[in-house]
């Protein structure tokens, strides 16, 4: 069965940093591009930031550009995204999802999202 | 702030038809760039509904189907069922933002 699972969201303090995880299954991982989405309780969805297959291409949404980090190990077949600075407004459940491999940004695999929660 | 606009709800009585409308620009719908459509129920995660304009996924009925006319697309509905209460977001490329955008969601409620 084709697999996303997120791992690692929780609470942590305006500034602190955190490291989301997603464990892929059922497909060949290095083949797809993955991305990150999110979504702030109660708003719409926001794209945040893409790895290639080889994880040597990465772009990001100007909101989290130059704070996260998107990094993959394709032997582990999972993709991180590292946190850092995070203010109140990175509030949200993160997905993971897998790009579809012929047609760019349609993401045709969602993991079930992990929340994160930035307060004081 | 989206680039692509969609109206925050629909909504119809079982068995009519709804359409769901994603307006863009140049930079994206209008640059050529393709439109992919995504169901979200209450609770869950998005799921892709239409990709390419006009393509569905496996297990998708065809009562869903996806159009694109220059700088906007859209997602109609027929024979609307209670199962279909759900959220919508289109989704696209800017070339002027270089980024993946999502449209601003349409909640599509069924009478």
């Amino acid at each position: 069965e084709v697999q996303l699972v997120e791992s690692g969201g929780g609470l942590v303090q305006p500034g602190g940093s955190l490291r989301l995880s997603c464990a892929a299954s059922g497909f060949i991982f290095s083949h797809y591009q993955m991305n990150w989405v999110r979504q702030a309780p109660g708003k719409g969805l926001e794209w945040l930031s893409y790895v290639s297959g080889s994880g040597t291409t990465m772009n990001y949404a100007d909101s989290v550009k130059g704070r996260f980090t998107l990094s993959r190990d394709n032997t582990k077949n999972s993709l991180f995204l590292q946190m850092n600075s995070l203010r109140v407004e990175d509030t949200g459940v993160y997905y993971c999802a897998r790009e579809h491999v012929v047609v760019p940004a349609a993401l045709d695999i969602w993991g079930q999202g992990t929340m994160v929660t930035v307060s004081s | 702030q989206s680039v692509l606009t969609q109206p925050p709800s629909v909504s119809g009585a079982p068995g009519q038809r709804v359409t769901i409308s994603c307006t863009g620009s140049r930079s994206n719908i209008g640059a050529g760039y393709d439109v992919h459509w995504y169901q979200q129920l209450p609770g869950t995660a998005p799921k892709l509904l239409i990709f390419g304009n006009s393509n569905r996924p496996s297990g998708v009925p065809d009562r869903l189907s996806g159009s694109k006319s220059g700088t906007s697309a859209s997602l109609a509905i027929t024979g609307l069922q209670a199962e279909d209460e759900a959220d919508y977001y289109c989704q696209s490329y800017d070339s002027n933002l270089s980024i993946y955008v999502f449209g601003t969601g349409t909640k599509v409620t069924v009478l």
